[in-house]
């Protein structure tokens, strides 16, 4: 049972819109705590898509957008290509626990 | 190019020690926390804790506390996990990850992973 909490799969056409939820509490993103996303491909390490809540480190596609309210947070993909086809996975900090969390993956199918 | 590289995938045995290695290059490697992260297959990403290499301050998840131990040589620039007596439970892919700052930032880079699988 991941901290945070995350849909286990979303999909979508190529060209298409998505968006990923990151939910949370009172302890971690609800207490303030900015919210990170990774990247993993299949079959390789996690890579870091946007930290900050929406800041995407030199490499990434402006289709890729982040966002945070309250205790959510989302990652939005635009113009879906057969490329983002990967897991994603949300990371915040927890108060209670004193350290990094995450979320459960989500797994995004191109259609 | 700032980056961590881990050491190859393992085969043990239940009741055997292990001790898997991450190098970090190319940044000041004893100016930023590394943090080790559990990926059981087919599954997410767990925190293990993490380790500053500058005076070895080391933070564990409740969850690993008393299970694995990491400690560094910052001569050598590397980090390392080990495990006194591996279960089959610990089959695994371990990452380790530069941490932005302690606790609250965002891990970058990752190293590639190291495979640890425990079977007798």
């Amino acid at each position: 049972q991941s901290v945070l909490t995350q849909p286990p799969s979303v999909s979508g056409a190529p060209g298409q819109r998505v968006t990923i939820s990151c939910t949370g509490t009172s302890s971690n993103i609800g207490a303030g705590y900015d919210v990170h996303w990774y990247q993993q491909l299949p079959g390789t390490a996690p890579k870091l898509l946007f930290y900050v809540n929406n800041n995407r480190p030199s490499g990434v596609p402006d289709r890729f957008s982040g966002s945070k309210s309250g205790t959510s947070a989302s990652l939005a993909i635009s113009g879906l290509q057969a490329e983002d086809e990967a897991d994603y996975f949300c990371q915040s900090y927890d108060r209670r626990l004193s350290g990094p969390v995450f979320g459960g993956g989500t797994k995004l199918t191109v259609l | 190019e700032v980056q961590l590289v881990q050491s190859g995938a393992e085969v043990k045995k239940p009741g055997e020690s292990l001790k898997i290695s991450c190098k970090g290059s190319g940044y000041s490697f004893t100016s930023y926390w590394i943090g080790w992260v559990r990926q059981m297959p087919g599954k997410g990403l767990e925190w293990m804790g993490i380790i500053y290499p500058d005076d070895s301050d080391t933070r564990y998840s409740p969850s690993f506390q008393g299970q694995v131990t990491m400690s560094v040589d910052k001569s050598i620039t590397t980090a390392y996990l080990q495990w006194s007596s591996l279960k089959a439970s610990d089959s695994a892919m371990y990452y380790c990850a530069r941490l932005a700052s302690a606790g609250e930032g965002w891990f970058d880079p990752w190293g590639q992973g190291t495979l640890v699988t425990v079977s007798s």
